[in-house]
């Protein structure tokens, strides 16, 4: 098994631009997971799913969009970036509730200027 | 809603030498808690997790942490960490619902 992966692995961007982070896991996880890490704030959630076509808002949906048409893939859609969106992405998957271990993929680091 | 406080942002320690990582939460329900730790470039992995049962769990590597409800803490402890432990560990807590409220995470460095 290949586990969560992530793709790209870096990216700069140009302030409102577009682009979509894809997560794809191949456990057959129902939930799945993404979040936001800087530096020294620790992780926040932005979206996640309980299900193929069921999603719903973290802490910091603002400016993301999600869509999971699949079991296996969860994008995470950037409209109009900003700086403020620059950090690290990890996308994370577990096979029922968050009481199951969350696997996390190796993450995305995105700039933003 | 649920919280979690790492009291620590860094924890310095000689190699050989114990430590503690201190967490407390906040919940107004029943709490499942969580350790996970991330080394340099990686995404978090779960070093252990409380969910019932005996309040006292332990990690395959020799860290473990104890559950106190009346003070409602979930210190990470090991008695003599290696190099290898260089990493920084988050905290966690859930209601058991649909998501993980993550702390702030501490940096663990050893000092050779």
């Amino acid at each position: 098994n290949a586990g969560v992966t992530q793709t790209p692995k870096f990216r700069i961007l140009k302030i409102g631009q577009s682009m979509t982070l894809q997560c794809t896991q191949d456990m057959n996880h129902n939930y799945m997971y993404w979040y936001r890490q800087d530096p020294g704030m620790g992780l926040k959630l932005i979206y996640y799913s309980v299900g193929a076509g069921i999603t719903d808002k973290g802490e910091v949906p603002n400016g993301y969009n999600v869509s999971r048409s699949t079991t296996e893939d969860f994008p995470l859609r950037l409209e109009l970036a900003a700086p403020s969106q620059t950090s690290v992405y990890f996308c994370a998957s577990s096979y029922e509730g968050p009481t199951y271990e969350q696997y996390f993929g190796p993450g995305t680091r995105l700039t933003v200027t | 809603a649920q919280s979690v406080t790492q009291l620590d942002s860094q924890v310095p320690v000689f190699e050989e030498a114990p430590v503690e990582l201190r967490c407390n939460y906040s919940s107004s329900v029943s709490v499942y808690l969580f350790w996970y730790v991330q080394y340099p470039n990686q995404g978090l992995q779960l070093l252990l997790k409380y969910l019932s049962g005996s309040t006292l769990v332990e990690s395959i590597n020799g860290f473990e942490a104890e559950f106190n409800k009346s003070q409602t803490s979930f210190h990470l402890r090991k008695p003599s960490v290696h190099i290898s432990d260089t990493a920084e560990y988050f905290c966690a807590v859930s209601d058991g619902a649909s998501k993980i409220i993550f702390g702030s995470g501490t940096r663990l460095s050893i000092r050779p």
